[in-house]
Parts: C-alpha cells; sequence; structure tokens
C-alpha cells in the first residue's frame, strides 16, 4: 500500500511569488493534515481536514495560506504571495476517521525554500 | 507559547548504552503522547505511545515513562543502536473536539556511535 505522497519534494521560489504544494494521503484517511517545520524547530500543526471539510485551521499563520481537499481526495496548500519566513519544510499526514485516536502516517515533506 | 518542550538539541550514545530523551509538557488536559522519529529526507514515523492514564509503555527495545505530577516524560531505548540514530520528536494529542492535533516538541538528535 503506498503511503503519503507529496509533490514537489523541494521548491525554490523568490519573495512575491506563488507556489502550491499537493499532498496524497493513504487511500481511505478521511483525516487529513498539514504541519510545518521551521529551521529546526518544532513541526507545528496547520490545520486538519475531515473528507474535504476543514475542521480546525487554527494554526495556518496568516491569510497568505490557502489549503484545499476538493472531493475529499488529495489536498493542496498554496502559499500567495510567499515571503522569507514561510521557509521551511512541510509535512503532510493522513489517518483513518473517527474520534479515536488513530496513528497519523507523515509524508516525505516538501521543502520549500523562499529567497 | 511552546506547550511540548524537549531541552536537548542532541545526544550522543555508545552503541549497546541505554538512550534517554526527554520531554515535558505544559498543559495536563493532553491524554495521550507519542514519540516519532525521523530520519534525512524522510517524514516522521510513528515509534510508541503512551496513554495519560497509564505511567508505562514497552515495545521491544523501546519503553516510554509518563510523570503526570512533573508533566514529564521520556523514552529509553536500551540498547541503542547504530540505526537508532535520527531526529526523535516527542508528541502530545490536544483532543479538541473530537480531533487528533498534535503538538510536537522540536526534537533531539540522537547519533549511537560504535
Amino acid at each position: 500500500e503506498a503511503g503519503v505522497t507529496q509533490f514537489p519534494s523541494h521548491s525554490v521560489i523568490e519573495k512575491g511569488q506563488t507556489v502550491t504544494l499537493r499532498c496524497d494521503p493513504i487511500s481511505g484517511h478521511d483525516n487529513l493534515y498539514w504541519y510545518r517545520r521551521v529551521m529546526g524547530k518544532e513541526i507545528k500543526f496547520l490545520l486538519h481536514f475531515v473528507k474535504e471539510s476543514k475542521q480546525d485551521e487554527s494554526g495556518m499563520p496568516n491569510n497568505r495560506f490557502l489549503a484545499e481537499r476538493t472531493g475529499g481526495t488529495y489536498s493542496t496548500l498554496k502559499v500567495q504571495p510567499a515571503e522569507l519566513e514561510d521557509s521551511g519544510v512541510y509535512f503532510c499526514a493522513s489517518s483513518y476517521g473517527g474520534t479515536a485516536y488513530n496513528e497519523q502516517f507523515f509524508g516525505p515533506g516538501t521543502r520549500l525554500t523562499v529567497l | 507559547d511552546q506547550q511540548v518542550k524537549q531541552n536537548s538539541p542532541s545526544l550522543s550514545v555508545q552503541e549497546g548504552r541505554i538512550s534517554i530523551l526527554n520531554c515535558d509538557y505544559t498543559n495536563s488536559m493532553f491524554d495521550y503522547f507519542l514519540w516519532y522519529k525521523k530520519y534525512p529526507a524522510e517524514g516522521p514515523t510513528f515509534l510508541i505511545s503512551i496513554s495519560s492514564i497509564k505511567d508505562k509503555n514497552e515495545d521491544g527495545r523501546f519503553t516510554v515513562f509518563l510523570n503526570k505530577s512533573a508533566k514529564h516524560l521520556s523514552l529509553h531505548i536500551v540498547p541503542s543502536q547504530p540505526g537508532d540514530s535520527a531526529v526523535y520528536f516527542c508528541a502530545a494529542r490536544a483532543f479538541s473536539g473530537g480531533y487528533n492535533k498534535l503538538i510536537f516538541g522540536a526534537g533531539t538528535r540522537l547519533a549511537v556511535h560504535p
């Protein structure tokens, strides 16, 4: 079974440009999470989808970040316009549905560098 | 404010010895704690967890201890092996509204040397 995949693995853009990150969760996982790790610090929660609905977006830094999960399958995270402080590694994770704790499986991450 | 703290950014241990990684938290409402292991260029992978109603959970060479009164948990690896060299993240679950947001620490880089 394929794990969580993310595309691209690396992205280098100029300040002010737009970047879109993609995450494909494990098939059948209703829950999809986005996290970010900046410069060797903690991995920070950004938001959580259940199917196509945003359940918790309390970690989104500001309105330059837009996440979507149309059809409840893959998700995209768009940063527009990108700023220097947006650089970091963006991780996507997915888990089964339900309210009990279900292990979150992480993708390899997308390393974003904003110059 | 960081709710989960790993105060040691790195740890070096000799092969065969015990590795002890520590984690402190501030939120008494956390109900589940987890350790994730991360190799370079890969995502974090789940290692072991413990419910807040327990004080110990063991899985092979890995044991997690929870001290709720001190708001402290630790991961013991014994014996340590070179393949254990990785970054270890402590995480806590904030079970809000029925959903499972994880709060992570900054990680501890473990190096196991011969």
